[in-house]
């Protein structure tokens, strides 16, 4: 089967830095996806990475390692705004493999 | 600028009554389009997916069906509705093959319908 992993909740303080692990086992890898979605909203897409290492966009980035079938997605300078639900997703076959999700709570 | 539209917001259906949801794209020539359901707290759970006018693949058993009469438009629909069909229904499109750079990995979402059976 395919799924992917990821922990359901992770806890950090405004201003931190913090890591959402997710571990994958799919067909036909192509490349994991992290979005973004605030409670009561549709995701948003933050970042792609089809090779190995690490991808930055401001203050996230996001790392892949093929070989150990891993992925991160790394928030740094952690504002509340960020407290959200974020999927890690892996495409394959015109289409998303998506995981349970992980809820970012900030504390102040 | 691409958009995408989906309504309604939110609906209130009595089991056993029919469902059409309607999501259209601008902007955009030949996209994919999906449809996903999520429960509460949950992750997304793809219902269908359309690389094409007609072109329709489901990927889980159910009572619902899927069309898509024109190029960026996609529909969902029931005949009749289940207490388990209930849940945040989110449609998405993203880059077809067509466009010459295959990108499913990018799929951008409609603001979503919240539907509760009763």
């Amino acid at each position: 089967g395919q799924s992917l992993e990821q922990p359901s909740e992770v806890t950090a303080v405004e201003g931190a830095i913090v890591q959402i692990n997710c571990t994958y086992q799919t067909s036909g890898f192509y490349g994991l996806s992290w979005y973004q979605q605030h409670d009561g909203g549709a995701p948003t897409f933050l970042s792609y990475n089809a090779l190995d290492g690490l991808e930055e966009t401001g203050r996230f980035s996001s790392f892949l390692s093929r070989s150990d079938s891993y992925g991160y997605l790394l928030l740094q300078e952690l504002q509340m705004k960020d407290s959200a639900s974020y999927f890690c997703a892996s495409d394959s076959n015109y289409q998303l493999i998506w995981g349970a999700g992980t809820k970012l709570i900030i504390k102040p | 600028s691409q958009t995408i539209h989906q309504w309604p917001a939110t609906l209130v259906q009595p089991v056993g009554s029919p469902l059409s949801l309607e999501c259209t794209v601008e902007g955009t020539s030949n996209p994919n389009l999906y449809w996903y359901r999520q429960a509460a707290g949950r992750g997304l759970q793809l219902l269908f997916y359309s690389v094409g006018i007609g072109q329709i693949s489901s990927e889980v058993p159910q009572n619902l069906s899927a069309s898509r009469p024109q190029d960026r438009q996609f529909i969902l629909s029931s005949k009749k509705l289940l207490l388990s069909d209930s849940g945040f229904y989110l449609c998405a499109w993203s880059v077809s093959q067509l466009a010459g750079v295959s990108s499913y990995n990018e799929q951008f979402f409609g603001p979503g319908t919240r539907l509760t059976v009763l």
